[in-house]
């Protein structure tokens, strides 16, 4: 079974500069993740997709990330204009089950190390 | 919130001892999920274990196994025979019934030494 795809693997660029991460998730997985894991710390929440619709995205910083889910299957992340303490590892997890959150496996890709300087 | 607090940035074992990892949380919910993650240097999360509150038995996966304490608001990780393989950083994470995202502690970097 082919697990979740993400690239770049890194990425460097300057500050103010715009960056896309891409995720492809596990075949037949409806709900995507992403996370932001700054050096030192635990990965933390950006957003949920279920399917192609947005289920959390509170603690993304919307005045410059988006994100987006075309056709419920793979999603890009953007930031613009990047600032240096968006430096990090942005992983990408997906999981099988619909509906109500369960104890399900989430499974993660190998995520895009980004360098703002 | 829901917060997840490793007391140990960094532990060491020696290959087949045993090493314990600790992780306390903080919630008001009486129901809810419990995991173990293992990141190597790969960044690749990869899922030890799982517990649900509701269930009093410890889970265990081979060499790993938790000691659940639902009143301590403790779930600490036991690694047996502990292999150069296992050396990676370990997180602690809760997940709320009602909620989706896992919120993750700030890490265990375990090292085996041969």
């Amino acid at each position: 079974e082919a697990g979740v795809a993400q690239s770049p693997r890194y990425k460097i660029i300057e500050k103010r500069q715009s960056v896309a991460f891409w995720c492809n998730p596990i075949s037949g997985h409806a709900t995507l993740y992403w996370y932001q894991q700054i050096l030192g710390q635990g990965p933390k929440l950006l957003i949920q997709f279920q399917n192609n619709g947005v289920v959390d995205d509170s603690q993304l910083p919307k005045d410059r990330f988006s994100a987006e889910r075309l056709k419920g299957v793979d999603s890009t992340l953007k930031i613009q204009p990047a600032k240096l303490e968006d430096s990090a590892v942005y992983l990408c997890a997906s999981s099988l089950v619909q509906g109500g959150p369960t104890n399900e496996k989430l499974f993660f890709g190998s995520g895009t190390q980004l360098s703002v300087l | 919130a829901q917060t997840v607090t490793q007391s140990q940035p960094e532990m060491s074992v020696q290959e087949a001892e045993t090493v314990t990892l600790s992780c306390t949380y903080d919630t008001s919910e009486s129901d809810y999920y419990l995991f173990w993650y293992k990141q190597p240097p790969s960044r690749q999360m990869i899922l030890v274990i799982r517990q649900e509150a509701y269930k009093q038995q410890n889970a265990t996966e081979n060499r790993f196994s938790v000691n659940f304490q639902k009143a301590a608001k403790s779930f600490s990780l036991k690694i047996s025979d502990s292999q150069l393989g296992d050396a990676a950083m370990y997180f602690c994470a809760y997940r709320s019934l009602a909620g989706y995202a896992l919120n993750f502690g700030k890490g265990t970097s375990l090292l085996v030494t041969p």
